[in-house]
């Protein structure tokens, strides 16, 4: 059974620039997290679905982070304009979604972001 | 409002030395308790969970944690540190009917030959 895939797995870019990234949940999870990971820290929420409605964006930071996952299977999530302070790994993770909070997440590898 | 504290953000052991990575939590409700390990470059995977039902937990590559709800911790541990458990260590709380996990800060385990 194929991982949650991520990619890109590394990007570069100058601020103020736009970053999108994506994300294939395992199949048949219904459930889809974002998480950002800064150095020395654990993951935060920034975003869970469930299918492809967005049901807990609280922590996401609306003026310039947006994510979609149109057809309740990969998702995106992408910042415009892109700054400093993004730097950070961005983890997607998905879940079965019917056993609320002891579901077991399944992360994938992230994508290093590097703003400059 | 629930939380997680990881004492240490490093511990090192020496090979085949026992293991204890401590982790305490705040929970206003019965929690559900999980231990991830982030090896490099590579995403969260599970180690062990608590979900109520037995609170000696066994998880993978023989690590087991032990919820204790009067000390509120649910720390890890490993009879035998194995150079392949260098690794960080995440505990992580959520709870009854949420969705919401929240990790601590990790702990990064090294193991010394």
């Amino acid at each position: 059974e194929a991982g949650v895939v991520q990619s890109p797995r590394y990007k570069i870019i100058e601020k103020k620039q736009p970053v999108a990234f994506w994300c294939n949940p395992i199949s048949g999870h219904n459930t889809l997290y974002w998480y950002l990971q800064n150095l020395g820290q654990g993951p935060e929420l920034l975003i869970r679905y469930e299918n492809e409605e967005a049901v807990d964006d609280s922590q996401l930071p609306k003026d310039r982070f947006s994510a979609e996952r149109l057809k309740g299977v990969d998702s995106t999530l992408k910042i415009q304009p892109a700054e400093l302070g993004d730097s950070a790994v961005y983890l997607c993770a998905s879940s079965l979604g019917n056993l609320a909070g002891e579901e077991t997440q399944y992360f994938g590898p992230g994508t290093r972001l590097l703003v400059l | 409002a629930q939380s997680v504290t990881q004492l240490g953000s490093h511990v090192s052991v020496s090979e085949g030395a026992l293991v204890l990575l401590r982790c305490n939590y705040s929970s206003s409700v019965p929690p559900y308790l999980f231990w991830y390990v982030q090896y490099p470059n590579q995403g969260l995977q599970l180690l062990l969970k608590y979900t109520s039902a037995a609170t000696l937990v066994k998880g993978i590559n023989g690590f087991e944690a032990e919820f204790k709800k009067s000390e509120t911790s649910f720390h890890l541990t490993k009879p035998s540190a194995h150079m392949s458990d260098a690794a960080e260590y995440f505990c992580a709380v959520s709870r009854t009917g949420g969705f919401k996990t929240i990790f601590g800060a990790g702990t990064r385990l090294f193991v010394k030959a």
